[in-house]
């Protein structure tokens, strides 16, 4: 079964703090993505990544980082967190095959809140 | 650029109630087309996709036409359950935007007993 795991359901942090993501996905995925979905806002792109060591900005990378040093997991890191950052993350993956079909696996999102 | 658009919601309807959640695109060329769905406290499923014009997508009695000429992909579903509460989100991908897929809102159903 295709699996997208995230590290924490739930995570309370407080405002400056350095923050960890972790996501692994077992299905030998080449692209690997990272959204936040707040209420009204749908689910915006904060990070992806086509390959090991890749990456590229989304559409809301400020405040954000990446890692991806090998092909299953993929790391987003709050440098420093603050309050706006409060949101669900979701994580993604997918295949790289073709342009089209081009579904994507989400895991069960981390709720964090800063405080 | 690319952009979905989808009703908004929430939508609340009684058990074997008809459903339409209206969905429409702005792409160039030939995007894909997908639905996913949202159960409370898990991250987004595939719930079905169309990959050309008049494609008809479908699952779990849920279904969609890829309509070029309106360019719109709305869900339907002919008698929907208690279970099918659930944030519903319609979504764009391929064409001229790589890899990524372009969501709209969300559409939240509550279905009542």
């Amino acid at each position: 079964d295709v699996k997208v795991t995230q590290s924490s359901r739930y995570l309370v942090k407080r405002t400056g703090e350095k923050v960890f993501l972790e996501c692994v996905q077992d299905m030998d995925h080449e692209n690997m993505f990272w959204y936040r979905q707040d209420p009204g806002l749908g689910l915006r792109l904060i990070y992806f990544s086509y390959d090991v060591k890749m990456k590229e900005k989304g559409d809301i990378p400020e405040g954000y980082s990446v890692s991806r040093e090998k092909k299953e997991r993929f790391s987003l890191i709050l440098e420093s967190a603050s309050t706006n950052q409060t949101s669900m993350y979701l994580c993604a993956s997918s295949p790289r095959k073709t342009l089209l079909y081009n579904e994507q696996f989400f895991g069960p999102g981390t709720r964090l809140t800063v405080l | 650029g690319n952009s979905v658009t989808q009703m908004e919601g929430p939508v609340t309807l009684s058990e074997e109630a008809f459903l339409t959640i209206n969905c429409t695109y702005t792409a160039t060329g030939y995007p894909s087309l997908f639905w996913y769905v949202q159960y409370p406290g898990e991250g987004l499923q595939l719930l079905l996709k169309a990959t050309k014009a008049d494609d008809k997508g479908s699952n779990k009695g849920f279904e969609a036409t890829y309509r070029k000429e309106t360019t719109s992909f709305h869900l339907e579903k002919g008698s929907v359950q208690v279970s099918d509460s659930a944030v519903y989100f319609c979504a764009l991908s391929g064409n001229t935007g790589g890899f990524k897929t372009i969501f709209g809102a969300g559409t939240r159903l509550f279905v009542k007993a």
